[in-house]
């Protein structure tokens, strides 16, 4: 059973406008929650966290929110560049180890 | 970058032969993970480690072991290869329990015909 779920294989954007990703989770129990960034023949790089006693975090253009009555995470890139364009995984962490979710190819158009 | 190295980066094997895949770290981190990335799974947890000969099973550990003998190197093996272990494998390191960042190798494509 998924514990991490992004229901969006792959988004589309345009240069300049607003991406949102999202993520949803199953486990109550969960302390932080992470996104990583991933380009083809590459391995994920860590992006931006948030622990589970905030609801927002910023960094530069992007901004994590986490809403946990809804176990819902989402990550905003705004303004969205070309170079953004990668496969962006949730990821959530309690205990050892980190749980992630399927992945959302972010395609930046020009 | 972290400094975190894998190999071999690529390899073709034949369905029931034992493969190794290695992980050397320099970063003198305590945990250690390997992961495999299939398509429609993500990333999904196949063993870990805590330290030194401390290991433990993730969720498809299922036809692998694993071994760390020495803090910088955690070793994966298939025991007999098969086609479904066909997958790219990543190694990930981070200094502590709660995880809040883990460092990532480059992976490694394997192939069982």
């Amino acid at each position: 059973d998924q514990q991490v779920k992004q229901n969006s294989p792959s988004l589309s954007v345009q240069e300049g406008r607003i991406s949102i990703l999202n993520c949803d989770y199953t486990n109550s129990m969960f302390d932080y929650f992470l996104w990583y960034k991933k380009y083809p023949a590459e391995g994920p790089t860590f992006l931006i966290s948030i622990s589970s006693i905030k609801d927002k975090n910023e960094d530069g253009r992007f901004t994590v929110f986490l809403n946990k009555s809804a176990k819902h995470l989402s990550l905003h890139i705004v303004p969205s560049q070309p170079g953004d364009s990668a496969v962006y995984f949730c990821a959530t962490g309690g205990g050892n180890k980190l749980t992630f979710g399927t992945g959302t190819q972010l395609k930046v158009e020009l | 970058d972290a400094g975190i190295t894998q190999s071999p980066r690529h390899k073709v094997t034949e369905t029931g032969t034992p493969v190794t895949l290695r992980c050397h770290q320099t970063e003198n981190h305590r945990y250690m993970y390997w992961y495999r990335q299939d398509p429609g799974h993500g990333l999904r947890l196949i063993h870990y480690s805590y330290g030194v000969k401390d290991t433990d099973k993730g969720e498809v550990s299922d036809g692998y072991s694993v071994s760390r003998s020495k803090t910088e190197d955690f070793l994966l093996t298939l025991e007999s290869a098969t086609s479904s272990q066909t997958s790219v494998y990543f190694c990930a390191i981070s200094r502590r329990m709660e995880n809040t960042e883990a460092f990532f190798g480059q992976g490694t494509r394997l192939t069982v015909v």
